[in-house]
């Protein structure tokens, strides 16, 4: 299993300001994954980040919205630019972990977003 | 497209009682399907993973199942306890991990 320690938990934010989450896992991963909840629907995928290169995203999403870091094999930052009310939504950074062949997902706690 | 879809959105039951939760996926060529319980503040944890060969996974008073040529998955949860009370999600993996909206459990003490 993995442990992912996500911050912050949640923010209330002014419309135009940007947000970084940021996401530490207690283990090395090749993938780290970032996902949007916006109210009652389901989890999509923003983008996959990957140490050492670019992060890849999904569509609909944009690196100057959205951009990602991935320093190391351990951390992740997601950073929501110019945000709008649109915005609000809960965040949730993930990697995949167990033994091979049975790989699940494990999550962060999620950040909260709220923007005025 | 694969399209995940839970069924009820919501469901209160009484303490103690046996339920099912339903999830159907419209592409039935997954690789593996994934039972998630989410916690208000809380991420995601991961309760079962049924790969595509199997039909079914039990861990505790839970228990899923998988008929890939019928596009559904069933949790079952017996004797459901207050500390039941969460959102179950449903996902599939085929190219992509693709997520249905959840059902949110209350278990009435």
């Amino acid at each position: 299993s993995a442990v992912i320690s996500q911050k912050p938990s949640r923010d209330i934010c002014q419309r135009g300001t940007s947000l970084t989450i940021q996401c530490q896992v207690d283990s090395q991963v090749t993938m780290m994954f970032w996902y949007r909840q916006q109210p009652g629907q389901s989890l999509t995928l923003i983008a996959t980040a990957n140490q050492g290169s670019e992060a890849t995203y999904e569509s609909g999403f944009v690196i100057d919205k959205f951009p990602i870091s991935r320093p190391n094999l351990t951390f992740s930052t997601l950073t929501v630019s110019n945000m709008s009310p649109e915005d609000s939504s809960i965040y949730l950074c993930s990697v995949e972990g167990g033994l091979v062949g049975n790989e699940k997902l494990f999550f962060g706690s999620g950040t909260q977003l709220s923007v005025l | 497209k694969q399209e995940v879809t839970q069924i009820p959105a919501a469901l209160s039951v009484p303490e103690g009682e046996n339920l099912v939760l339903n999830c159907s996926f419209t592409d039935s060529a997954i690789y593996n399907l994934q039972w998630f319980r989410q916690d208000p503040g809380k991420g995601l944890t991961s309760l079962l993973l049924i790969q595509s060969s199997q039909r079914e996974q039990t861990s505790g008073r839970l228990n899923a199942s998988l008929d890939k040529s019928s596009g559904r998955s069933t949790l079952y949860i017996a004797a459901s306890q207050p500390g039941d009370s969460a959102t179950y999600l449903c996902a599939v993996v085929t190219e992509k991990l693709v997520f249905g909206k959840g059902t949110k459990l209350t278990v009435n003490p």
